[in-house]
């Protein structure tokens, strides 16, 4: 069975400066999507980036990019230039490819300070 | 646009209560969630409907019944619950590309408190 592990529950960054999450997974399969996902308090889940396993380049979304290590099973997410809009739960999430089913971490709460 | 409603987005109800949740999404994707939520907590899938069909459930309660009139809409409906069952519940959807996994879209979920 797939799992994603997230060993940081609570992090925290100043305002404007980076900050780095870290994900692990365990997989079998060679042929998957990895997926950061953000929850404000405001509650709904957003979609942060997405990066498919047979993709060797890190996905980037403006701040936001992933340092994508398959040997490894890690997938971290590194948000630039931090704001205060960027406090939130932050899950990271696995999907084989020929499945429909995500499989989430335990989150890591992000607090963003001025 | 990728935006998934549901309605009502606070529901509080006695056990011994009817209720109903609604999601739609209008784009024209064929795949559908709904997941259970409580606090702290990642979601957990409790029903995967592709092309209106269900085809996954998560071993969930039959006092959860899930129900897809079109592929628009997705419908949770909602029997005899328990205090436990209070959660926010989450709908989602993706495009349902047949034989691949794609990026699931969430709606902002329903807040039920079963009293």
């Amino acid at each position: 069975a797939q799992t994603v592990t997230q060993s940081q529950p609570e992090m925290s960054v100043q305002e404007a400066e980076t900050v780095t999450l870290s994900c692990t997974y365990d997989t079998s399969e060679s042929d998957y999507y990895l997926f950061w996902y953000k929850q404000p308090p405001s509650r709904q889940m957003i979609l942060v980036i997405r990066q498919e396993a047979y993709k060797q380049q890190n996905a980037t979304e403006n701040r936001f990019s992933v340092n994508f290590q398959k040997a490894a099973k890690s997938f971290s997410l590194k948000i630039s230039d931090s704001q205060l809009g960027d406090a939130a739960m932050y899950f990271c999430a696995y999907n084989r490819r020929t499945a429909s089913k995500l499989t989430f971490g335990t989150g890591t709460r992000l607090q963003v300070t001025l | 646009d990728t935006e998934v409603t549901q309605t009502p987005k606070h529901l509080v109800m006695g056990m011994t209560n009817k209720k109903s949740l609604k999601c739609e999404q209008h784009m024209g994707h064929r795949a559908m969630y709904w997941y259970k939520q409580k606090a702290k907590k990642p979601p957990e899938l409790m029903f995967v409907y592709s092309y209106e069909k269900l085809s996954i459930n998560e071993s969930v309660p039959s006092r959860f019944s899930p129900e897809c009139p079109n592929s628009s809409l997705l419908n949770l409906h909602l029997h005899a619950l328990q205090p436990e069952d209070s959660a926010l519940y989450l709908c989602a959807s993706s495009q349902g590309s047949q034989g691949r996994a794609d990026t699931q879209y969430f709606g902002p979920g329903t807040r039920l408190t079963v009293l």
